[in-house]
């Protein structure tokens, strides 16, 4: 059963960058797609970007582009997700999700990891 | 980008009621519609896949149909631990968006 465990919470200045974290157990992170959504507080979530296996690459979202850059640890099977430039409306919970690919569903996720960006 | 128009909004119910969420698409998604439960603090959970199918383990009051632009999520007799958010998800093309949410409140 896999199971995706995220980093602890930040807390950053406006300007600032984030790593967000998620470790993988019970796969292989290369037999995964791994993506990631963050949600503000009271808000809908957003898709942020991930592998994309058809692609053969990372997939950003083009609200992120040139901010976000999502990369893997294979060796650890971990996942990262790197924010720069951050602004306070960057104020999220950020998940890790695994797209199982049939209909691309986020079937699992990660518990979340609280960023804040305050000055 | 693909809008996602999630109705009601919010939504107060009783333990027993039968409850109907929609979800509209700006564009043909053909069935690449999921629906999720959040509760607070927690992470979402996938409830529907591909707009009409049960996610493993998932009790069969729930339920979801449509196609296309128009969509339908459904749970025939509500029970105390659905009172929840549900959001509705495509992900026919990049970016994948989600619905704003529908909040379900105890009547």
């Amino acid at each position: 059963q896999v199971q995706l465990v995220q980093s602890g919470a930040e807390v950053k200045k406006p300007g600032a960058s984030v790593k967000v974290s998620c470790k993988v157990s019970g796969y292989t992170l290369t037999e995964l797609s791994i993506h990631w959504v963050r949600q503000a507080p009271g808000k809908g979530p957003e898709w942020m970007g991930g592998f994309e296996p058809e692609d053969g690459e990372v997939i950003y979202a083009q609200k992120f582009q040139g901010r976000v850059t999502m990369t893997e640890d294979t060796s650890t099977d971990t996942a990262y997700m790197e924010l720069s430039s951050l602004r306070s409306d960057d104020t999220a919970v950020y998940y890790c999700a695994k797209n199982r690919g049939d209909l691309n569903v986020f079937h699992i996720w990660g518990q979340g990891t609280m960023v804040t960006v305050s000055s | 980008d693909i809008q996602m128009t999630q109705s009601p909004s919010s939504l107060s119910a009783s333990v027993g009621d039968r409850v109907t969420i929609t979800c509209q698409a700006s564009q043909d998604i053909s069935n690449y519609l999921n629906w999720y439960q959040q509760k607070p603090g927690k992470a979402p959970e996938v409830l529907i896949y591909g707009a009409s199918n049960l996610e493993t383990g998932v009790p069969s009051r729930f339920s979801g149909s449509g196609f296309g632009t128009d969509f339908t999520f459904t749970i025939s007799s509500l029970q105390p631990e659905d009172f929840a958010t549900y959001y509705c998800q495509q992900y026919v093309d990049v970016p994948s968006t989600f619905g704003q949410g529908t909040k379900l409140e105890i009547k």
